[in-house]
């Protein structure tokens, strides 16, 4: 089973500023990933997918970024509706989770 | 682009069984599968399994099998999930969300999302 790890568990930012999640994958699942954001109570929404592609609509500070089993999902500039928790996900033949990032106001 | 209404929330005691739907719309429900998951409070996402609805062939995920039938009625564009036997633990909002029409397909994320449904269950 491909385990996903995100870091940080939270992460403080100042609206403006520049945020940096990641994603690891415990063994190669090629770029079959994606990010999601989720604000309470309402489903998750894809952001990024194949690793660096926007999904429609996405914002286009919304940026991400693939190293091996290493990747990462950068906001270049928070803006309020940003602060979210944020999950990646394999979606190769399995659908594997990491366990979320919140973004939270700094 | 499409669109993905579930059903209504729903409480029930432990034993019981409970089965949600999906209705898709603005899309060719037969080009494509769909997903279930689940997010107990506070929790993660969990993926549950998987229905295409052009075969109707499915995937489980191993924690769920077996309590799990997860079918789909192409006259209505209409996916469903049951689960039996539930527990306190299966305390969670229900999503389902749009996927690859056959495992063979090449991948893809879960682009489109239902509202989700709360499903209690409690004594």
């Amino acid at each position: 089973e491909i385990v996903m790890t995100q870091s940080p568990v939270t992460l403080s930012v100042s609206p403006g500023e520049r945020a940096t999640l990641s994603c690891r994958a415990s063994q190669s699942i090629s770029n079959y990933l994606a990010w999601y954001q989720q604000k309470p109570g309402q489903a998750p929404r894809l952001l990024i997918y194949a690793a660096s592609m926007r999904a429609n609509g996405i914002p286009d500070r919304f940026s991400g970024i693939a190293s091996g089993t290493e990747f990462t999902l950068i906001i270049s500039s928070l803006q309020s509706e940003d602060f979210a928790v944020y999950y990646c996900q394999h979606y190769n033949n399995w659908y594997n989770f990491g366990q979320g990032t919140k973004l939270e106001i700094k | 682009q499409g669109q993905l209404v579930q059903s209504g929330d729903e409480v029930k005691k432990p034993g019981a069984s409970v089965k949600v739907s999906c209705k898709a719309s603005g899309y060719i429900f037969t080009s494509y599968g769909m997903h279930w998951l689940r997010q107990a409070p506070g929790q993660g996402l969990e993926w549950m399994g998987w229905i295409s609805a052009y075969t109707g062939e499915t995937l489980y995920a191993q924690k769920i099998q077996g309590r799990v039938t997860m079918t789909a009625d192409t006259t209505t564009s209409t996916a469903y999930m049951e689960l039996r036997s539930l527990r306190s633990d299966d305390t969670a909002a229900y999503y389902c969300a749009r996927g690859v029409i056959m495992l063979q397909s090449p991948p893809r994320p879960f682009d489109i999302w239902g509202q989700g449904t709360m499903v209690t269950v409690s004594s």
